[in-house]
């Protein structure tokens, strides 16, 4: 089984719906991420949590919530899902002590 | 803002050739930079560099550090296609809230 688990791995869905990507871990690490990734722009942090009562915005959450359901736990919700919300969702995990971090497979969403 | 900059956005070469990837940051107080390899979907990680002017090597593949001048490369000697992917560099550190910023990428493609 993989460390980091998203899913779904590929979701069409249509304007105005909402939308949760999941993430789960099992590694025991305290500092989980979400990132989105365009062509061209590498990857952009969405919303990134610290600990289980710590959440925090990154560069572009607008139109993005998260929720930290437990340590390996991290889910990103779309409220109201737009075209320009098409992308591929990385979640990612990382160790108190800030080593490497290990990232999901992704998840493609396409908003049409 | 937090600004990580990789340069070239892309590069094609012939098999057996050595490339030169670079990464340059804005801040000079930071934890580390690291590099990914991204071929197909989840980023796998390279190298972490935290101390300024110590080569990290791996195979083929070697990355330093300038901490003076804000910036590192990426080596890659006797290219293979198997090296062709998408290369992130990702920095964290207080002054950007200890979290990692990736930059956009260097896109690279290794003919046969």
């Amino acid at each position: 089984d993989a460390d980091v688990t998203q899913t779904p791995r590929n979701r069409i869905t249509k304007t105005g719906k909402r939308i949760m990507l999941e993430c789960s871990q099992t590694k025991g690490h305290d500092r989980m991420y979400w990132y989105r990734q365009d062509p061209g722009l590498g990857l952009r942090l969405i919303y990134y949590s610290f600990d289980v009562k710590d959440i925090n915005k990154g560069e572009i959450s607008d139109g993005y919530s998260v929720s930290r359901q437990a340590q390996a736990k991290f889910s990103l919700s779309l409220e109201s899902a737009i075209p320009n919300q098409t992308a591929l969702y990385f979640c990612a995990t990382q160790s108190r002590d800030r080593t490497e971090a290990f990232f999901g497979q992704g998840t493609r969403l396409t908003v049409v | 803002e937090d600004k990580v900059v990789q340069s070239p956005l892309s590069l094609v070469v012939h098999e057996g050739d050595t490339v030169t990837l670079n990464c340059s940051y804005e801040v000079t107080n930071f934890r580390s930079l690291l590099w990914y390899k991204q071929e197909k979907k989840a980023p796998t990680f390279l190298f972490m560099l935290t101390s300024s002017g110590i080569e990290k090597k791996s195979g083929r593949l070697s990355s330093i550090l300038d901490k003076k001048e804000l910036f590192s490369i990426l080596n890659i000697t006797a290219t293979q296609t198997g090296d062709s992917a998408v290369y992130l560099c990702a920095v964290e550190g207080p002054q950007y809230g200890n979290k990692l910023v990736f930059g956009a990428g260097t896109i690279l493609r290794v003919k046969s």
